[in-house]
């Protein structure tokens, strides 16, 4: 079955920084691009960040482009996000999301997300 | 980037009824479209791709249709557990984009 588990989220202050982790397992991640797409309180979805299987090549929304940095350990089956110079825009919920592989940049599984709240 | 623009905001139906979600995008997507179903706090589920196929273990009451700008989700017979938020999500282009969501509530 396949799981993803996401954590690190919490309360920071605007300009600080946290990171994010989404535990994979059920599937050989090292297999998979991955996603992170994230949801603000009473919001839609909104596509963040991207990661090829061997972590080569990343992608970015315009919004988070310079602050926040998309990685994988594919020996730990673990994606990350490092989050930078946050603001309080980038409240949300976030999900990491499975490529479904045979069709690019669709979303076969998601996470139950971690949400992360940027507030003095 | 391409805006997904889906209607209405707020659908209303019984039980047993048909529903018919629409989400139109600002330029041609193709057949790149895909729809997921969110309920309250919960993840989104992956329903239907490629416009119309019904992505692995989507009851057949679910179907997609529409090319290039006009796509529609439609629940033939609404079930209670079928409640929920419905997005549209074009993959032709980047960035990758969502529509804003369609509620379907009990009416």
């Amino acid at each position: 079955e396949v799981q993803l588990v996401e954590s690190g989220g919490g309360l920071v202050q605007p300009g600080g920084s946290l990171r994010l982790s989404c535990a994979a397992s059920g599937f050989t991640f090292s297999s998979y691009w991955m996603h992170w797409v994230r949801q603000a309180p009473g919001k839609g979805l909104v596509w963040v960040s991207r990661i090829n299987s061997d972590g080569s090549s990343t992608s970015y929304a315009d919004s988070v482009k310079g602050r926040f940095t998309i990685s994988r350990d594919n020996a730990k089956n673990t994606l990350y996000l490092q989050m930078n110079s946050l603001r309080a825009e980038d409240t949300a919920v976030y999900y990491c999301a499975r490529d479904h592989g045979v069709v690019a940049d669709l979303f076969d599984y998601w996470g139950q997300g971690t949400l992360v709240t940027v507030s003095s | 980037e391409i805006v997904m623009t889906q209607s209405p905001a707020t659908l209303s139906v019984s039980p047993g009824e048909r529903a018919t979600l629409s989400c139109r995008a600002s330029q041609s997507v193709s057949s790149n479209l895909a729809w997921y179903q969110q309920k309250p706090g919960q993840a989104p589920r992956l329903l239907i791709y490629g416009a119309s196929i019904r992505a692995t273990g989507i009851p057949a009451r679910f179907s997609g249709s529409g090319s290039g700008t006009e796509f529609t989700l439609t629940i033939s017979i609404l079930q209670s557990e079928d409640f929920a938020v419905y997005y549209c999500q074009q993959y032709n282009n980047w960035p990758l984009t969502f529509g804003g969501g369609t509620k379907v509530e009990i009416k």
